[in-house]
């Protein structure tokens, strides 16, 4: 399986600043996501990033407030901008396996703490 | 709507004795199901998942799941638990596309 690592792990950030999140795998691949987790809640999916392309954002999330970009197929940022106390989670970046495998693999994590 | 359910949001139960974590899903069409384990800041680990064949699907550090269509469940198992199993476990499905929707995890609790 992919070996996938973030920067940082974990932040704590001011009201109104930005943070970037980096997201590095050890392999090229296709499709990249970013996963939200809100302090004991599940994982919603922020948006896809594909190589070349725009992120294709979910329902509730915009591009303003959470820009990615993916540079190439190893590599993907995301930036939470404008923080504020309701942003404080976990942000995921994961990827698909590929072929019929069929399972995501996540990287670790970043703990994002907005005062 | 595709969904997820895990009715319970902690399990707590004694080492040595068996486990079950539960898991319902609503999909249109023939779902993925997967089992996820998180431990205290990292991120998630893959346990298992069910696409198609024998409803019985045996994963990673001795737990397997039992798909069963008519229940539309997924419960996770493992015959005897440790210690080291404590960890939020999530339950996920995937249906004609790449997108997961997630359970909203389950806290499992073994004591010694």
């Amino acid at each position: 399986s992919a070996v996938i690592s973030q920067k940082p792990s974990r932040d704590i950030c001011q009201r109104g600043t930005s943070l970037t999140i980096q997201c590095q795998v050890d392999s090229q691949v296709t499709m990249m996501f970013w996963y939200r987790q809100q302090p004991g809640q599940s994982l919603t999916l922020i948006a896809t990033a594909n190589q070349g392309s725009e992120a294709t954002y979910e329902s509730g999330f915009v591009i303003d407030k959470f820009p990615i970009s993916r540079p190439n197929l190893t590599f993907s940022t995301l930036t939470v901008s404008n923080m504020s106390p309701e942003d404080s989670s976990i942000y995921l970046c994961g990827l698909d396996s590929g072929g019929s495998l069929d399972e995501q693999f996540f990287g670790p994590g970043t703990r994002l703490t907005v005062l | 709507a595709q969904s997820v359910a895990q009715p319970e949001d902690q399990v707590n139960v004694a080492e040595g004795n068996p486990l079950t974590v539960k898991c319902t899903y609503s999909v249109s069409g023939n779902p993925y199901l997967f089992w996820y384990v998180q431990y205290p800041n990292r991120g998630l680990q893959f346990l298992l998942k069910y696409i198609t064949g024998d409803n019985l699907v045996k994963g990673s550090y001795g737990f397997e799941a039992e798909f069963n269509k008519s229940q539309t469940s997924f419960h996770l198992k493992k015959p005897s638990a440790l210690v080291s199993d404590s960890a939020l476990y999530f339950c996920a499905v995937r249906a004609r596309t790449y997108k997961y929707i997630f359970g909203t995890g389950t806290r499992l609790k073994v004591l010694a």
